[in-house]
């Protein structure tokens, strides 16, 4: 079964500080990947996915995410972080004709808490 | 465009009493499914649907049971409540399922309390 690992629970950040979350993945064939994020009291909104193409793909709010396919990774960064970035991180994996009917699975999530 | 719409907000029950959380979207999303969010464990999906009339059992099913009688409504029963249930509950839905080109759209969460 596919899975995905995340390798921090809590991040805990000044502010300006670059940001780096791991997110590691468990499938050897084609995945599309995501990243999530919920600030506090909300609910999940997209921050970014990677198809195909290139690697390294930008998203909402300064943020990007590399894959590397080689090290089934796919980690998020920033390179100044706000308090404003102060939320809950998923990483989640779809792995097309796996039977998988269609269902992302999602990473436990990395807490940033960015100090002002 | 109302998204997806969740309701209650906040429910507290006691052990054995039932109860549906309700989940529409108007947006004429073919997949729909129902997460629930505990601290540490990140995002376990219960059930899901590919289209009105189809259901299917995601990680956590026991003890929860859907239909989906209309592509909006995807509503989530719980038959008999139990403490293990408490949690924060998330109803999502995408255009199609297995084709993420448009996002996952969330709902605002039922936060679920089981006495």
């Amino acid at each position: 079964a596919q899975s995905v690992s995340q390798h921090n629970h809590h991040v805990i950040l000044s502010e300006a500080a670059s940001l780096e979350l791991g997110c590691n993945y468990s499938y050897g064939g084609t995945v599309n990947l995501f990243w999530y994020v919920q600030y506090p009291g909300q609910h999940l909104q997209l921050l970014l996915k990677y198809f195909s193409g290139d690697p390294l793909v930008k998203g909402i709010k300064g943020f990007e995410a590399e894959f590397i396919k080689s090290k089934f990774s796919f980690n998020l960064r920033k390179p100044s972080v706000q308090w404003s970035d102060t939320a809950e991180y998923f990483c989640a994996v779809f792995a097309p004709g796996t039977g998988s009917q269609g269902n992302l699975i999602f990473g436990k999530g990395t807490k940033l808490s960015v100090k002002p | 465009n109302a998204g997806v719409t969740q309701t209650p907000k906040f429910q507290v029950l006691k052990t054995g009493q039932s109860m549906t959380l309700q989940c529409a979207q108007d947006m004429n999303h073919e997949y729909m499914s129902w997460y629930r969010q505990d601290p540490g464990m990140g995002l376990r999906l219960i059930h899901y649907s590919v289209g009105a009339g189809i259901t299917d059992q995601g990680e956590v099913p026991n003890g929860y049971n859907v239909s989906r009688s209309t592509t909006e409504d995807f509503p989530l029963r719980l038959l008999s409540a139990a403490p293990s249930q408490t949690s924060v509950y998330f109803c999502a839905s995408t255009l199609r399922g297995g084709a993420y080109n448009s996002p996952l759209h969330f709902g605002n969460g039922t936060r679920l309390t089981v006495t």
